[in-house]
């Protein structure tokens, strides 16, 4: 299985502040053929289910604020929030869909400073 | 609207069976898989299971397999999984998700919980 690892399990910013949030995947989630990285992030507030924001590595789920990029190839990705809002606050998991099983990252929970 | 609406949860004792049922709606529920996705309380996503569209093909989290059974109706849109010997770590929170081919694990219902106890 491929084992996801984020960075830091924690993490506390100030309003209007840059967010960093890293995952790194025991094995490359890159297919060659597509030249696509397999690799998904998730919010979750309290009480609700998780929200896909970015897939693909880089791509934006419809609907997603533009403060919210992903960037990374292979093994190394970084989700950052570029000025952080009050509702942003909330756990943030990466996940793998390369290979069966799927498996997210421990969730890095994310607070106002 | 495009949702998917899980049920089916409750309170089990060790050993006991438990089917949980999700309602697609909004989407052609047939031309995606579908997984199961669960959360034990505090702890973060851990797959469980997916079936591919038309239910020929299926897999399971080693934790599960041979007690787990994902299927799925697409005559009445719904995926259901079946959980039989269950076990205190199993309860969680379970998600039904719908894949995305061109994107990702997109719609998640609000979930399920299951909670095994004596």
């Amino acid at each position: 299985d491929i084992v996801m690892t984020q960075s830091p399990d924690s993490l506390s910013v100030s309003l209007g502040e840059r967010a960093t949030i890293n995952c790194k995947s025991s094995q490359s989630v890159l297919y060659s053929s597509n030249n696509k990285n397999y690799l998904a992030w998730f919010q979750q507030k309290p009480g609700q289910p998780p929200k896909l924001l970015i897939f693909w590595a880089s791509t934006r789920e419809s609907g997603v604020p533009d403060r919210f990029s992903g960037s990374g190839s292979g093994t190394d990705f970084t989700l950052t929030i570029s000025s952080l809002q009050a509702e942003d606050v909330a756990v943030y998991y990466c996940q793998q869909y390369y290979s069966t099983p799927s498996t997210f990252g421990q969730g890095t929970k994310l607070e106002i400073k | 609207e495009l949702q998917v609406v899980e049920s089916g949860g409750g309170l089990v004792q060790p050993g006991g069976s438990l089917r949980l049922s999700c309602a697609a709606s909004g989407f052609t529920f047939s031309r995606h898989w579908m997984h199961w996705v669960r959360q034990a309380p505090g702890k973060g996503l851990v797959w469980v299971s997916r079936i591919n569209g038309d239910g020929s093909s299926t897999s399971y989290a080693d934790s599960v397999k041979g007690r787990f059974t994902i299927s799925r109706d697409n005559a009445k849109n719904t995926l259901y999984l079946q959980m039989n010997s269950l076990r205190a770590e199993d309860t969680a929170v379970y998600y039904c998700v719908r894949w995305e081919v061109a994107g990702a694990f997109d719609i998640w219902g609000q979930g399920t919980m299951v909670t095994v106890s004596s």
